[in-house]
């Protein structure tokens, strides 16, 4: 069993939609949480990045936490065009961004 | 955010001979870089950790002997892959930060396929 799990997808929604992006884990030890958004040819860049459960907001993304179920969540709303996009989830046991554990990345396709 | 950025974006070579890739931190001083290797349709898989001045921690699994990371700058990291063989080929891709409580930033990655 892997770490993390995250559906490939695609995921394809027409613009407007809410979106909404999940990850599950196995290891209890994982205290921070963190979403990338990864354009073709291009590195991830951090999106969100949360520490223990709980919520956090910004803008038209909002980044969810439950320890208690080890799942964790991306809505994004009011989608555009440009959040096309592949959508990795990462953890990670450590503070500072060390020994952090992927998932395999979902692609979201948002159509005008 | 701060640039990471990573040479060559894609590299082909024969079987047996060694490829080293380059990662630079462009407007902030890396005390860390981390390399990953990600395989088709598989997650990205942190390979090691480097801090600059000492020696890379490698992750299990990961020979050090054959992935060859130098960390001589605080700008500037290398990951060499020695007697590359097809099962290599792989995306190898790092990220950079300049303390415990910064964020690391990555690079665009580098395409190795080895024939």
């Amino acid at each position: 069993q892997k770490e993390v799990e995250q559906d490939p997808g695609p995921l394809s929604v027409p613009e407007g939609a809410i979106v909404s992006l999940n990850c599950t884990y196995s290891n209890s030890a994982f205290q921070y949480f963190m979403w990338y958004r990864q354009y073709s040819r291009k590195g991830p860049e951090l999106l969100m990045y949360t520490y223990s459960s709980g919520n956090k907001e910004d803008g038209r993304f909002t980044a969810q936490v439950d320890k208690s179920s080890k799942y964790i969540s991306l809505f994004i709303r009011d989608s555009q065009p440009s959040d096309s996009a592949t959508y990795l989830c990462a953890m990670s046991a450590y503070t500072g961004f060390q020994k952090l554990v992927f998932g395999t990345g979902t692609r979201l396709l948002v159509s005008p | 955010g701060a640039v990471v950025s990573q040479h060559p974006s894609r590299v082909i070579c024969k079987s047996g001979t060694s490829v080293k890739i380059e990662c630079r931190s462009l407007d902030f001083q890396a005390t860390t870089m981390f390399w990953y290797r990600q395989f088709p349709k598989q997650s990205l898989m942190l390979m090691a950790t480097s801090n600059e001045g000492s020696k890379a921690t490698y992750e299990q699994g990961v020979e050090k002997d054959k992935f060859l990371i130098n960390h001589a700058s605080l700008t500037l990291s290398t990951l060499t892959v020695t007697s590359a063989h097809p099962e290599d080929s792989s995306f190898y891709i790092c990220s950079a930060r300049w303390s415990m409580n910064t964020e690391a930033f990555f690079g665009q990655g580098t395409r190795l396929t080895v024939v």
